[in-house]
C-alpha cells in the first residue's frame, strides 16, 4: 500500500526550461510534504517543504504547491539547470506520529544542456 | 548548519559476522535518528526510529534482534547489522531532525556488502 506515489519514474527537461515533479498521497493524516534531492550512493539532500496549512512555498529556483483537496503536490524548478539532474523524492509526515517520513518512489530528473 | 555524517561510507563483511554503523550530527543535538535501508532502484525504506535515552521503535518487518540500534547520546545513534548475511547489502541511511525543525537531515549514507 503505497500511500506516497511518484507516478512518473523519470523526466527530461531542456535546460533553462521548467521542471514539474508530481507527487501524490493517500493518507489524510499527512500534514507536512517535503521534496529531497539524491544523487547515486549519497544521502537525499533536503530541498524544500510545505505545511498543510499553506498552499504555496518558494525558495530560490524551487516551489512546492500543495492540494490538499486532490492530495497532491509538485515541485517547480525553474530555471532548470544540468546539476539539477538527480532523482527527486517526495516525502510526508504527519507530525503527531513523530515525524516519520514516507518517501515516494523518485523520479530521475535528466536536465539536458 | 545541520550536517549529519556516516561511518563507515562502506564495509565489506563476511556472512556471519556482525557490523556497526555511526551516525553522528556534526552541528546539532538530535533526540530522534532515524534509520533507512535503499535497495538498488528503489526508495528509501524506514528501518527504526531512534530516540536518546530509549529503546528504538522498529517498523513492521524489521528485526530488532537482528538491527541493534543505541542511541547514546544527543549526536550518536549505531546500527549493528548482527550475524549479517548476503540479503542485508543494501545501502544504509541515517537522518536527524534538529530541535525546533521538522526536516529529517540526512547522511551520505553507508554502502554495507556481506559476501
Amino acid at each position: 500500500d503505497q500511500q506516497v506515489k511518484q507516478n512518473s519514474p523519470s523526466l527530461s527537461v531542456q535546460e533553462g526550461r521548467i521542471s514539474i515533479l508530481n507527487c501524490d498521497y493517500t493518507n489524510s493524516m499527512f500534514d507536512y510534504f517535503l521534496w529531497y534531492k539524491k544523487y547515486p550512493a549519497e544521502g537525499p539532500t533536503f530541498l524544500i517543504s510545505i505545511s498543510s496549512i499553506k498552499d504555496k512555498n518558494e525558495d530560490g529556483r524551487f516551489t512546492v504547491f500543495l492540494n490538499k483537496s486532490a492530495k497532491h503536490l509538485s515541485l517547480h524548478i525553474v530555471p532548470s539547470q544540468p546539476g539539477d539532474s538527480a532523482v527527486y523524492f517526495c516525502a510526508a509526515s504527519a507530525r503527531a506520529a513523530g515525524n516519520k517520513l514516507t518517501f515516494g518512489g523518485g523520479t530521475r530528473v535528466l536536465v539536458k544542456p | 548548519g545541520a550536517v549529519v555524517s556516516q561511518h563507515p561510507s562502506w564495509v565489506i563483511c563476511k556472512s556471519g559476522t556482525s557490523v556497526k554503523i555511526e551516525c553522528r550530527s556534526l552541528d546539532f543535538q538530535a533526540t530522534t535518528m532515524f534509520w533507512y535501508r535503499q535497495f538498488p532502484k528503489q526508495s528509501l525504506m524506514l528501518m527504526a526510529t531512534s530516540n536518546e535515552g530509549s529503546k528504538a521503535t522498529y517498523e513492521q518487518g524489521v528485526e530488532k534482534d537482528k538491527f541493534l540500534i543505541n542511541h547514546a547520546s544527543l549526536t550518536l545513534s549505531t546500527l549493528t547489522v548482527t550475524s549479517a548475511h548476503p540479503e542485508d547489502s543494501s545501502f544504509y541511511i541515517c537522518s536527524a531532525i534538529p530541535a525546533g525543525l521538522y526536516e529529517q537531515y540526512f547522511g551520505p549514507g553507508t554502502r554495507l556488502t556481506v559476501t
